[in-house]
């Protein structure tokens, strides 16, 4: 069965500073990877993806995150937040050619210090 | 375009009640599916549908059932509520079932059961 594990459930950083958010997964088979974020009541906004290819993925509002399947990783990265990063951030996978939902990590707070 | 939208915004029961949300997918996408998010939680896959078949089922009780009208929205329903239901209720739509397909989200329906 596959889960996806984000280590880090709040990450402080100030603004301006660079950060990563980290996520892991397990998995016998390949994945498609997803980053969520997910502003104060409001749903889910797709951030970025890993289908296949280059393993550096640029997305929205200047995030990138990396694949690396040997370490099983998909971290989220950004070199300089802003007050709006302020939100929570979801990993998910999901099972290439298959009816398998998304599979979700528990989600990582970003809290912006000025 | 709109987005994908979902009523009511807010919901109070009471337990043993029933409810009943719903959601507008985006024009063009066929496929709705629904998640729970228990505060603190990543989204639990409920239900998919696409093209008024369900095609995915989460592990979620028989109180819980859904379907697609030919319009391609969707209803959730809930029934004999527990305390344990006090979640926030996504729908996403894809335009279709294929699992590179990113999901869209609404801002979610909050339930709360007293």
């Amino acid at each position: 069965a596959q889960s996806v594990t984000q280590l880090d459930s709040q990450v402080p950083v100030f603004e301006e500073a660079p950060v990563e958010l980290r996520c892991n997964y397990s998995s016998s088979v390949s994945v498609y990877l997803f980053w969520y974020v997910q502003y104060p009541n409001q749903g889910l906004q797709l951030l970025l993806k890993y289908l296949s290819g280059s393993t550096l993925v640029k997305g929205i509002n200047g995030f990138e995150a990396e694949f690396n399947k040997s370490q099983t990783s998909f971290h989220l990265r950004k070199p300089s937040v802003h007050i709006s990063d302020t939100a929570e951030y979801f990993c998910a996978v999901r099972i290439p050619d298959s009816n398998y939902q998304l599979i979700w990590g528990a989600g990582t707070k970003l809290i912006i210090k000025p | 375009d709109a987005g994908v939208t979902q009523s009511p915004t807010h919901l109070i029961k009471t337990r043993g009640q029933h409810v009943t949300l719903r959601c507008s997918p985006i024009s063009g996408h066929k496929s709705v599916s629904w998640y729970q998010q228990v505060l603190g939680q990543g989204p639990q896959f409920i239900f998919q549908y696409y093209e008024k078949e369900e095609r995915g089922r989460g592990n979620f009780p028989d109180r819980f059932s859904a379907r697609q009208f030919p319009n391609y929205s969707s209803e959730l329903n809930v029934n004999a509520l527990l305390l344990g239901d006090s979640a926030l209720y996504l729908c996403a739509s894809s335009q279709t079932t294929g699992s590179n397909q990113p999901q869209h989200f609404g801002d979610g329906t909050r339930l709360s059961i007293l």
